[in-house]
Protein backbone atom coordinates (compact mmCIF):
# COMPACT_ATOMS: atom_id res chain seq x y z
CA UNK A 1 0.00 0.00 0.00
CA UNK A 2 1.28 3.57 -0.31
CA UNK A 3 2.93 5.26 2.43
CA UNK A 4 2.97 8.71 3.76
CA UNK A 5 5.63 9.77 6.26
CA UNK A 6 4.88 12.82 8.49
CA UNK A 7 7.85 14.08 10.72
CA UNK A 8 7.71 15.36 13.44
CA UNK A 9 5.27 13.09 15.54
CA UNK A 10 6.17 15.49 18.51
CA UNK A 11 7.22 18.97 19.02
CA UNK A 12 7.32 21.41 21.79
CA UNK A 13 8.02 24.77 21.17
CA UNK A 14 8.16 28.59 22.89
CA UNK A 15 5.36 30.66 22.10
CA UNK A 16 6.92 33.26 18.48
CA UNK A 17 8.75 30.60 16.79
CA UNK A 18 7.88 28.72 14.34
CA UNK A 19 7.71 25.20 13.46
CA UNK A 20 7.78 23.41 10.26
CA UNK A 21 5.76 19.90 9.83
CA UNK A 22 6.63 17.48 6.39
CA UNK A 23 4.77 14.76 4.78
CA UNK A 24 6.18 12.65 1.97
CA UNK A 25 4.66 10.23 -0.13
CA UNK A 26 7.64 7.27 -0.12
CA UNK A 27 6.39 5.40 -2.69
CA UNK A 28 3.72 7.08 -4.93
CA UNK A 29 3.59 10.53 -6.48
CA UNK A 30 1.00 12.77 -5.17
CA UNK A 31 0.08 15.89 -7.31
CA UNK A 32 -2.29 17.08 -4.16
CA UNK A 33 -1.76 17.23 0.05
CA UNK A 34 -4.04 17.91 2.32
CA UNK A 35 -3.44 19.45 5.76
CA UNK A 36 -5.82 19.05 8.71
CA UNK A 37 -6.29 19.78 11.96
CA UNK A 38 -8.19 18.42 14.95
CA UNK A 39 -8.75 19.26 18.50
CA UNK A 40 -10.17 16.77 20.95
CA UNK A 41 -12.96 14.66 20.18
CA UNK A 42 -13.85 16.80 17.00
CA UNK A 43 -13.07 15.73 13.11
CA UNK A 44 -10.75 16.16 11.25
CA UNK A 45 -10.85 20.04 9.98
CA UNK A 46 -9.22 20.53 6.74
CA UNK A 47 -6.86 23.41 6.78
CA UNK A 48 -5.53 23.64 3.47
CA UNK A 49 -5.22 21.96 -0.11
CA UNK A 50 -1.67 22.34 -1.69
CA UNK A 51 -1.26 21.42 -4.99
CA UNK A 52 2.37 20.57 -6.60
CA UNK A 53 4.20 23.56 -8.35
CA UNK A 54 1.23 26.23 -7.23
CA UNK A 55 -0.22 27.66 -4.48
CA UNK A 56 -1.87 26.20 -1.47
CA UNK A 57 -5.80 26.90 -1.06
CA UNK A 58 -7.00 27.48 2.47
CA UNK A 59 -10.29 26.85 3.79
CA UNK A 60 -12.41 29.74 4.82
CA UNK A 61 -10.93 31.18 8.59
CA UNK A 62 -7.63 29.60 8.06
CA UNK A 63 -4.72 32.11 8.10
CA UNK A 64 -2.27 31.55 5.14
CA UNK A 65 0.14 33.51 6.54
CA UNK A 66 0.05 32.03 10.09
CA UNK A 67 0.30 28.45 8.27
CA UNK A 68 2.46 28.69 5.22
CA UNK A 69 2.29 25.60 2.74
CA UNK A 70 4.93 24.66 0.43
CA UNK A 71 4.45 21.24 -2.32
CA UNK A 72 7.77 22.20 -3.62
CA UNK A 73 7.85 18.42 -5.42
CA UNK A 74 5.41 15.12 -6.10
CA UNK A 75 6.54 13.98 -3.00
CA UNK A 76 7.07 16.62 -0.13
CA UNK A 77 5.00 18.97 1.02
CA UNK A 78 5.27 21.21 4.57
CA UNK A 79 3.49 23.28 6.63
CA UNK A 80 4.72 25.70 8.61
CA UNK A 81 3.16 27.60 12.14
CA UNK A 82 4.58 30.55 12.06
CA UNK A 83 4.91 32.70 15.08
CA UNK A 84 3.39 29.97 17.10
CA UNK A 85 0.95 31.07 20.14
CA UNK A 86 -0.50 28.20 22.45
CA UNK A 87 -3.42 28.55 20.67
CA UNK A 88 -1.71 26.86 17.57
CA UNK A 89 -1.22 23.64 20.04
CA UNK A 90 -3.27 20.98 18.26
CA UNK A 91 -2.98 17.79 16.24
CA UNK A 92 -2.06 18.48 12.50
CA UNK A 93 -2.17 15.45 10.30
CA UNK A 94 -1.81 15.52 6.47
CA UNK A 95 -2.81 13.21 3.42
CA UNK A 96 -2.36 12.67 0.10
CA UNK A 97 -3.87 11.38 -2.95
CA UNK A 98 -2.56 9.51 -6.24
CA UNK A 99 -2.29 11.32 -8.88
CA UNK A 100 -5.61 11.20 -11.24
CA UNK A 101 -7.17 9.42 -8.48
CA UNK A 102 -11.15 11.35 -8.55
CA UNK A 103 -12.97 11.80 -5.61
CA UNK A 104 -13.28 7.97 -5.11
CA UNK A 105 -10.31 7.58 -4.50
CA UNK A 106 -8.87 7.10 -1.15
CA UNK A 107 -6.51 8.70 0.82
CA UNK A 108 -2.90 8.27 2.59
CA UNK A 109 -2.47 9.71 5.96
CA UNK A 110 0.56 10.49 7.52
CA UNK A 111 0.88 9.44 11.12
CA UNK A 112 -0.33 13.37 12.83
CA UNK A 113 2.33 16.01 14.62
CA UNK A 114 1.47 16.96 17.69
CA UNK A 115 2.48 20.62 18.11
CA UNK A 116 2.65 22.23 21.91
CA UNK A 117 3.16 26.00 22.13
CA UNK A 118 4.41 26.76 25.67
CA UNK B 1 -18.79 22.79 5.20
CA UNK B 2 -21.01 19.27 4.74
CA UNK B 3 -22.36 17.97 8.28
CA UNK B 4 -21.73 14.22 8.37
CA UNK B 5 -22.74 12.49 12.02
CA UNK B 6 -21.35 9.59 13.54
CA UNK B 7 -22.63 7.42 16.26
CA UNK B 8 -22.34 6.64 18.63
CA UNK B 9 -19.02 8.74 19.57
CA UNK B 10 -17.52 5.43 21.64
CA UNK B 11 -18.77 2.19 22.36
CA UNK B 12 -17.18 -1.01 23.91
CA UNK B 13 -17.83 -4.48 22.78
CA UNK B 14 -17.15 -7.73 24.50
CA UNK B 15 -14.16 -10.24 22.22
CA UNK B 16 -16.59 -12.03 20.18
CA UNK B 17 -19.60 -10.26 19.90
CA UNK B 18 -20.46 -8.11 16.56
CA UNK B 19 -21.09 -4.26 17.17
CA UNK B 20 -22.19 -1.36 14.29
CA UNK B 21 -22.25 2.03 14.22
CA UNK B 22 -24.08 4.69 11.58
CA UNK B 23 -22.86 7.63 9.44
CA UNK B 24 -24.83 9.80 8.38
CA UNK B 25 -24.38 12.00 5.52
CA UNK B 26 -26.45 14.79 3.54
CA UNK B 27 -28.12 12.60 0.66
CA UNK B 28 -28.84 15.30 -1.51
CA UNK B 29 -25.40 15.91 -4.31
CA UNK B 30 -23.93 12.22 -3.30
CA UNK B 31 -20.55 11.52 -4.78
CA UNK B 32 -18.78 8.68 -2.70
CA UNK B 33 -18.19 7.68 1.13
CA UNK B 34 -15.34 7.00 2.74
CA UNK B 35 -14.77 5.04 5.55
CA UNK B 36 -11.26 4.73 7.60
CA UNK B 37 -9.58 3.05 10.41
CA UNK B 38 -7.81 5.02 12.53
CA UNK B 39 -5.59 3.26 15.48
CA UNK B 40 -3.70 4.70 18.30
CA UNK B 41 -0.21 5.66 17.21
CA UNK B 42 -0.65 4.79 13.58
CA UNK B 43 -1.82 6.51 10.49
CA UNK B 44 -6.08 6.19 9.48
CA UNK B 45 -6.42 3.55 6.70
CA UNK B 46 -8.89 3.29 4.27
CA UNK B 47 -11.97 0.41 4.51
CA UNK B 48 -14.05 1.04 1.70
CA UNK B 49 -15.12 4.09 -0.66
CA UNK B 50 -18.62 3.46 -1.48
CA UNK B 51 -20.43 4.74 -4.22
CA UNK B 52 -23.66 3.21 -5.27
CA UNK B 53 -27.02 3.01 -3.40
CA UNK B 54 -27.13 -0.47 -1.80
CA UNK B 55 -23.61 -0.80 -2.42
CA UNK B 56 -22.04 -3.42 0.48
CA UNK B 57 -18.74 -4.13 1.06
CA UNK B 58 -16.38 -6.32 3.05
CA UNK B 59 -13.17 -6.89 4.21
CA UNK B 60 -12.66 -9.54 6.76
CA UNK B 61 -14.51 -9.27 9.35
CA UNK B 62 -15.82 -5.83 8.75
CA UNK B 63 -18.67 -4.86 6.24
CA UNK B 64 -20.49 -1.60 5.19
CA UNK B 65 -23.56 -1.08 3.99
CA UNK B 66 -24.94 2.37 2.11
CA UNK B 67 -28.27 4.08 1.49
CA UNK B 68 -28.03 7.17 -0.02
CA UNK B 69 -31.46 8.22 -0.74
CA UNK B 70 -31.73 8.63 3.49
CA UNK B 71 -28.23 9.23 3.88
CA UNK B 72 -26.83 6.81 6.36
CA UNK B 73 -24.03 4.19 5.89
CA UNK B 74 -23.69 0.80 8.79
CA UNK B 75 -20.45 -0.18 9.67
CA UNK B 76 -20.66 -3.35 10.60
CA UNK B 77 -18.04 -5.46 13.01
CA UNK B 78 -18.69 -9.46 13.19
CA UNK B 79 -16.82 -11.51 16.20
CA UNK B 80 -14.70 -8.85 17.45
CA UNK B 81 -11.45 -8.63 18.16
CA UNK B 82 -9.19 -6.93 19.93
CA UNK B 83 -7.53 -5.35 16.98
CA UNK B 84 -10.33 -4.27 15.74
CA UNK B 85 -9.89 -1.66 18.76
CA UNK B 86 -10.05 1.66 16.97
CA UNK B 87 -11.28 5.07 16.22
CA UNK B 88 -13.26 4.54 12.41
CA UNK B 89 -14.14 7.66 10.59
CA UNK B 90 -16.56 7.97 7.45
CA UNK B 91 -15.73 11.07 5.13
CA UNK B 92 -17.97 12.48 2.09
CA UNK B 93 -16.72 14.59 -0.80
CA UNK B 94 -18.13 18.22 -0.49
CA UNK B 95 -18.22 18.22 -4.61
CA UNK B 96 -18.16 16.06 -7.47
CA UNK B 97 -15.17 17.25 -8.58
CA UNK B 98 -13.40 18.36 -5.43
CA UNK B 99 -11.11 15.64 -3.45
CA UNK B 100 -11.79 17.48 0.04
CA UNK B 101 -13.29 15.76 2.41
CA UNK B 102 -15.98 16.34 5.00
CA UNK B 103 -14.92 13.70 8.61
CA UNK B 104 -17.40 12.95 10.97
CA UNK B 105 -16.26 12.69 14.57
CA UNK B 106 -15.36 8.83 14.14
CA UNK B 107 -16.88 6.01 16.82
CA UNK B 108 -13.59 4.51 19.07
CA UNK B 109 -14.55 1.00 19.50
CA UNK B 110 -13.31 -0.32 22.51
CA UNK B 111 -12.64 -4.54 22.46
CA UNK B 112 -12.58 -6.38 25.52
CA UNK B 113 -10.58 -9.70 25.37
Amino acid sequence: GAVVSQHPSWVICKSGTSVKIECRSLDFQATTMFWYRQFPKQSLMLMATSNEGSKATYEQGVEKDKFLINHASLTLSTLTVTSAHPEDSSFYICSARRRLAGNTGELFFGEGSRLTVL
Amino acid sequence: ILNVEQSPQSLHVQEGDSTNFTCSFPSSNFYALHWYRWETAKSPEALFVMTLNGDEKKKGRISATLNTKEGYSYLYIKGSQPEDSATYLCAFPRHSNDYKLSFGAGTTVTVRA
